[in-house]
C-alpha cells in the first residue's frame, strides 16, 4: 500500500525549532519530488516547501525561508522539515504529500499538529 | 505568493451541477496546464481529484471534471452527492518553482 506517515509534532515556544518526519512506503520514493503542505486550524491549504529526488532542487514559501530546511534520505525512504525560528503563525497541521508527475500531490500523509505557544 | 481566488462557498441541491472557479495570474494559472484540485472532508488529509488542469486520478468519479480559460480554472461537479459535501482547494504551479493553493471553497449539498 502507498502510504505516507508523519511524525514529529507538538507544542514548542515562539523561537524554538522542530523538526517533523515523513516516512514513505509503497512506492519508489527516490523517484519523485516531494513537498510540505500545512493547514493552520480553521484555515486553507497552504504550500510550504519541495525538494527534487536527487536534492539538488529546493523551493520555499517566503515567509518561511530562512527558518525552515527540507530535507530527505532516500536511503531510509524518509523526508524531514527542520523549523527553527518558530512564530505563532507557523502553528498548523503539517503534511507530506508525493509530487506526481506534472505537478499535482497525489499521495497524502494524515498530517502531524505543530503548535507554537508560550 | 498571492493565494488564487476561490468563492468561499458553493452550494446544490442532489442530483444538480455546480462549478467552482478559481482565479489567478498569468504566472501561475495561466501559465502552466499545471492547476489541480483537491478535496478534504473534515479532520481528513486532502484528496487529489483532479490533475494537469482536466485529467482525473484513477478511481475519482467521471461526475468531476476540470477546465481552464485564461488565468481562471474550474472545477464542475455534475450529479451532486451527499458525499460530495466538503472542502475543495485548487492549486497551480507557478513561474517561480513554487505552489500556490485558493482559500477553499466550502460545498454544501442541500
Amino acid at each position: 500500500e502507498v502510504q505516507l506517515v508523519e511524525s514529529g509534532g507538538g507544542l514548542v515556544q515562539p523561537g524554538g525549532s522542530l523538526r517533523v518526519s515523513c516516512a514513505a512506503s509503497g512506492f519508489t520514493f527516490s523517484s519523485y519530488w516531494m513537498t510540505w503542505v500545512r493547514q493552520a486550524p480553521g484555515k486553507g491549504l497552504e504550500w510550504v516547501a519541495n525538494m527534487r529526488q536527487d536534492v539538488r532542487e529546493e523551493y520555499y514559501l517566503d515567509s518561511v525561508k530562512g527558518r525552515f530546511t527540507i530535507s530527505r534520505d532516500n536511503a531510509k525512504n524518509s523526508l524531514f522539515l527542520q523549523m527553527n525560528s518558530l512564530r505563532a503563525e507557523d502553528t498548523a497541521v503539517y503534511y507530506c504529500a508525493r509530487v506526481r508527475e506534472g505537478a499535482a500531490f497525489d499521495i497524502w500523509g494524515q498530517g502531524t499538529m505543530v503548535t507554537v505557544s508560550s | 505568493q498571492s493565494a488564487l481566488t476561490q468563492p468561499a462557498s458553493v452550494s446544490g441541491s442532489p442530483g444538480q451541477s455546480i462549478t467552482i472557479s478559481c482565479t489567478g495570474t498569468s504566472s501561475d494559472v495561466g501559465g502552466y496546464n499545471y492547476v489541480s484540485w483537491y478535496q478534504q472532508h473534515p479532520g481528513k488529509a486532502p484528496k487529489l481529484m483532479i490533475y494537469d488542469v482536466i485529467n482525473r486520478p484513477s478511481g475519482v468519479s467521471n461526475r468531476f471534471s476540470g477546465s481552464k480559460s485564461g488565468n481562471t480554472a474550474s472545477l464542475t461537479i455534475s450529479g451532486l452527492q451527499t458525499e460530495d459535501e466538503a472542502d475543495y482547494y485548487c492549486s497551480s504551479y507557478t513561474s517561480t518553482n513554487t505552489w500556490v493553493f485558493g482559500g477553499g471553497t466550502k460545498l454544501t449539498v442541500l
